[in-house]
């Protein structure tokens, strides 16, 4: 079974500042995607960036960037510029490649953007 | 792009009541939609995999008979939490991928706030 850890419940930042968040996983697969979504206090959950385990460029969207390390199933995502609209929480997700199936979830990082 | 829209957004209602959400996926047709439940300040926890035209896969620990779920067509999915108490509120939300193969992620409905009085 998959699990995903991220280690970090609580984060917080200055604003314009830049910040990364941890995740690490745990899998016996040698192909699979990784994803980091947003949930914002209207608890939409809203995809902020993927990446292929078979890619080795790190996946990049606008001030969003991962730092994918397959050898030690690491997956941290930077945000740079910080805005206030990034405060949320932000979840760390494993997919299997193959087959239809759901989302690994980590427990969650709090983000806060401060002014 | 893909939407997954579900209904209702919130629900407050009686305990032994039984509530009925839906998770459509509007522009694509989707084999295949999970079922999630979050508590407050918590991740999200797998309830169900709901596949069309067959039984639903339950996740350990999840009663079936409690958490009905119905995929009768490709782009609907239904979960009917029966006889609902207390105990059952929290945030459901579901989420379908379109099934068209790669690095598709999940598209998310909006969730579902469930109150039992």
């Amino acid at each position: 079974a998959q699990t995903v850890t991220q280690s970090q419940p609580e984060m917080s930042v200055q604003e314009a500042e830049t910040v990364t968040l941890s995740c690490t996983y745990d899998t016996s697969e040698s192909n699979y995607y990784l994803f980091w979504y947003k949930q914002p206090p209207s608890r939409q959950m809203i995809l902020v960036i993927r990446q292929e385990a078979y890619k080795q460029q790190n996946a990049t969207e606008n001030r969003f960037s991962v730092n994918f390390q397959k050898a030690a199933k690491s997956f941290s995502l930077k945000i740079s510029d910080s805005q206030l609209g990034d405060t949320a929480m932000y979840f760390c997700a494993f997919m299997r490649s193959s087959g239809n199936t759901p989302l690994v979830f980590g427990k969650g990082t709090r983000l806060s953007v401060i002014a | 792009g893909a939407v997954v829209s579900q209904h209702p957004s919130r629900v407050i209602c009686k305990s032994g009541t039984s509530v009925k959400i839906e998770c459509r996926s509007l522009d694509f047709q989707a084999t295949t939609m999970f079922w999630y439940r979050q508590f407050p300040k918590k991740s999200l926890m797998l309830m169900a995999t709901s596949n069309e035209g067959s039984k639903a896969t339950y996740e350990q620990g999840v009663e079936k008979d409690k958490f009905l779920i119905n995929h009768a067509s490709l782009t609907l999915s239904t979960l009917t939490v029966t006889s609902a108490h207390p105990e059952d509120s929290s945030f459901y939300i579901c989420s379908a991928r379109d099934g068209t193969g790669g690095p598709q992620p999940q598209h998310f409905g909006d969730g579902t706030r469930l109150s039992i009085l």
